[in-house]
């Protein structure tokens, strides 16, 4: 079965710095799917970025980027000039098919 | 961005009595839906695989006769949870499948948050 695994329970940034969140994951498959969620307090499931595993270019999003490393099975995200909204639950996550895997997820705090 | 709604968003019911979640995708047509359950500062559990016009894919675990899927329109997917019990108190969580499989997006409800007395 595959695993996401994602390391850091709980993380800090202070308002407009940089933070990377980690995420590993086991899998066969060559081809696959990779995604960010985030999950605010109000616990609506937020996309945040998605990365296609045949594409090396790494995804980005405005002030998200993910640093997306195949053969290590590792899929990173960076949150740049982070702001107060960015504070919520970030989970990994990995879709193989139609079914989509989350890691235990990371707490992000933002500090003013 | 399609927009998915669950109902109702939260619900506290007397232990022994039944209760049925709604997920609905409004503006789009969901062959498939998922149904997650999720506990407090813990990840997302897949429970089931909602197929329109067939039975249900469960997850290995989870009571079939416990958590009822039916899904009988390509925009309504329904979770009943029969007999709740204070464990079954949780937040549940659908999601829909916009497009084909295996490449479409997924978008997910807000969420409906069970409390069992």
């Amino acid at each position: 079965a595959q695993t996401v695994t994602q390391s850091q329970p709980e993380m800090s940034v202070q308002e407009a710095e940089t933070v990377t969140l980690s995420c590993t994951y086991d899998t066969s498959e060559s081809d696959y799917y990779l995604f960010w969620y985030k999950q605010p307090p109000s616990r609506q499931m937020i996309l945040v970025i998605r990365q296609e595993a045949y594409k090396q270019q790494n995804a980005t999003e405005n002030r998200f980027s993910v640093n997306f490393q195949k053969a290590a099975k590792s899929f990173s995200l960076k949150i740049s000039d982070s702001q107060l909204g960015d504070a919520a639950m970030y989970f990994c996550a990995y879709r193989e098919g139609n079914k989509l895997v989350f890691g235990a997820g990371t707490i992000l705090r933002v500090k003013s | 961005g399609a927009v998915v709604s669950q109902h109702p968003s939260w619900v506290i019911c007397k232990s022994g009595t039944s209760v049925k979640i709604e997920c609905r995708s409004l503006d789009f047509q969901a062959t498939t839906m998922f149904w997650y359950r999720q506990f407090p500062k813990q990840s997302l559990m897949l429970m089931a695989t909602s197929n329109e016009g067939s039975k249900a894919t469960y997850e290995q675990g989870v009571e079939k006769d416990k958590f009822l899927i039916n899904h009988a329109s390509l925009t309504l997917s329904t979770l009943t949870v029969t007999s709740a019990h204070p464990e079954d108190s949780s937040f549940y969580i659908c999601s829909a499948q916009s497009g084909p499989t295996n490449t479409g997006e997924l978008f997910f409800g807000e969420g409906s948050r069970l409390t069992v007395l």
